[in-house]
């Protein structure tokens, strides 16, 4: 099945400054990789996703690359805010998805 | 407000009991998810239902079982209850029921502790 490999699992960064979470995947048959945002108490909202047909996607101060070939895909936040302070997941997959540790982003004033 | 309900939000039982959890799709979603989250595990896919029909089965135990209705609500239940099985539990909906065609929308989560 799919495995799903996420880093770091924990990321500190001060306000202004872009965070970078990688995600590796090992079935060349997901073609689909979304990602989803945590807050205490809460369920996962996605955040973004991108297709195996596309290389990079973005949406403001968020965007997303796949490297296919090598299969890793990224989450770059740009200009972060104290309220981006979550824990984020990845996820892979093509009929099912296989969700990555999570990543615990600190977003410090 | 993802549109997806999920109900209780907490439960709190015994070993060897059994549980009833419910979840209502967002309007117009044809596909079920759920999937426990515990510390240790992260996010475990444990079974998808499509139109009340059985479609894909991840890592659900034996004592886990799940069933969408007519009106498409679905529910999980767990019995025989052990420690290990205190987690959250989520459930996702999506329009149809493939992730390469459609999103996987989540709901608020019922919290579940085995004491």
């Amino acid at each position: 099945g799919e495995n799903v490999e996420q880093h770091p699992s924990t990321l500190s960064v001060q306000e202004g400054d872009s965070a970078v979470i990688k995600c590796t995947y090992s079935d060349s048959a997901s073609n689909y990789f979304p990602w989803y945002k945590q807050e205490l108490g809460k369920g996962p909202q996605l955040i973004i996703d991108i297709r195996s047909n596309v290389g990079e996607k973005k949406d403001q101060r968020i965007a997303v690359t796949l490297n296919k070939t090598a299969k890793h895909f990224s989450l770059h936040i740009t200009e972060t805010q104290p309220e981006d302070s979550a824990v984020y997941f990845c996820a892979a997959g093509y009929s099912t998805l296989t969700f990555g540790k999570g990543t615990m982003l600190l977003v410090s004033p | 407000d993802s549109g997806v309900t999920q109900t209780p939000k907490h439960l709190i039982t015994a070993t060897g009991q059994r549980v009833t959890l419910r979840c209502s799709p967002r309007s117009g979603d044809l596909s079920v998810y759920w999937y426990q989250q515990s510390l240790d595990q992260g996010l475990q896919f444990l079974i998808q239902y499509y139109n009340g029909e059985e479609r894909a089965k991840g890592n659900i135990l034996e004592r886990f079982s799940a069933q969408q209705f007519p009106d498409l609500h679905s529910e999980l239940n767990l019995s025989s209850l052990e420690l290990g099985d205190s987690a959250l539990y989520f459930c996702a909906s999506s329009v149809v029921g493939g992730p390469s065609t459609d999103t996987q929308y989540f709901g608020p989560g019922t919290r579940l502790t085995v004491l």
